[in-house]
């Protein structure tokens, strides 16, 4: 059974870097897109972007000035990194598997992460 | 910021059915294939239905989905304790070029 497992700074100051990684166990790291996801109690699921194993990205426009997603193939890992954040950026933020047929089939267990002074 | 709305919540008695409606536009849930999600509170989503009414495997038949225009509907028959969720509808936003989710609704049995 395909496993995610997430790791990553959860409290965070004002201005400073969200930095976050899913790593991908007991399954296959290419033929896949591979997203991050976030939720907030205000604004509900929020699709930040996704990349595949080739490294080519996609992202949300509303955050696409400050996001940047990579991928390690070799470690069978992906990461997140958010800039400039603020308190809006507090949330819980998962990582997702995304199949061809459009789904997000397989999610990690999330990370909570606050942005706060 | 979601494009996709839900009714904040639905509730049903044991072994009634239920329906959640999801309404988007034209740019997503009208041109685009709808997908399903169930969240019990502290964990994940769990993808419930995919491609409008395709549910994968292991997900009960009592769930099933359906899509006319740009609006979709998740129902859930024989309505179960275990039920108790919030559900997420989900779409490919063409004009955002990305993924929308809806504003989620929370099924409670009575």
């Amino acid at each position: 059974q395909v496993q995610l497992q997430q790791w990553g700074a959860g409290l965070l100051k004002p201005s400073e870097t969200l930095s976050l990684t899913c790593g991908v166990y007991t399954m296959s790291f290419s033929g896949y897109y591979w997203s991050w996801i976030r939720q907030t109690p205000g604004k509900g699921l929020e699709w930040i972007g996704e990349i595949n194993a080739s490294g080519s990205a996609n992202y949300n426009p509303s955050l696409k000035s400050r996001v940047a997603i990579s991928v390690d193939t070799s470690k069978k890992q992906f990461s997140l990194k958010l800039t400039s954040v603020t308190a809006a950026d507090s949330a819980v933020y998962y990582c997702a598997r995304l199949l061809v047929t459009g789904a997000f089939d397989v999610w990690g267990p999330g990370t909570t992460v606050i942005v706060s002074s | 910021q979601s494009m996709v709305t839900q009714p904040p919540s639905v509730s049903g008695t044991p072994g009634q059915r239920v329906t959640i409606p999801c309404s988007g536009s034209s740019s997503n849930t009208g041109s685009n294939y709808v997908y399903w999600y169930q969240q019990v509170p502290g964990t994940a989503p769990k993808l419930l239905i995919s491609r409008n009414d395709q549910r994968p495997s292991g997900v009960s038949d009592r769930f099933s989905g359906s899509k006319s225009g740009i609006s979709a509907s998740l129902a859930i028959s024989g309505l179960r304790s275990e039920d108790e969720a919030d559900y997420y509808c989900a779409a490919w936003d063409d004009s955002l070029s990305g993924y929308v989710f809806g504003t989620g609704t929370k099924v409670t049995v009575l």
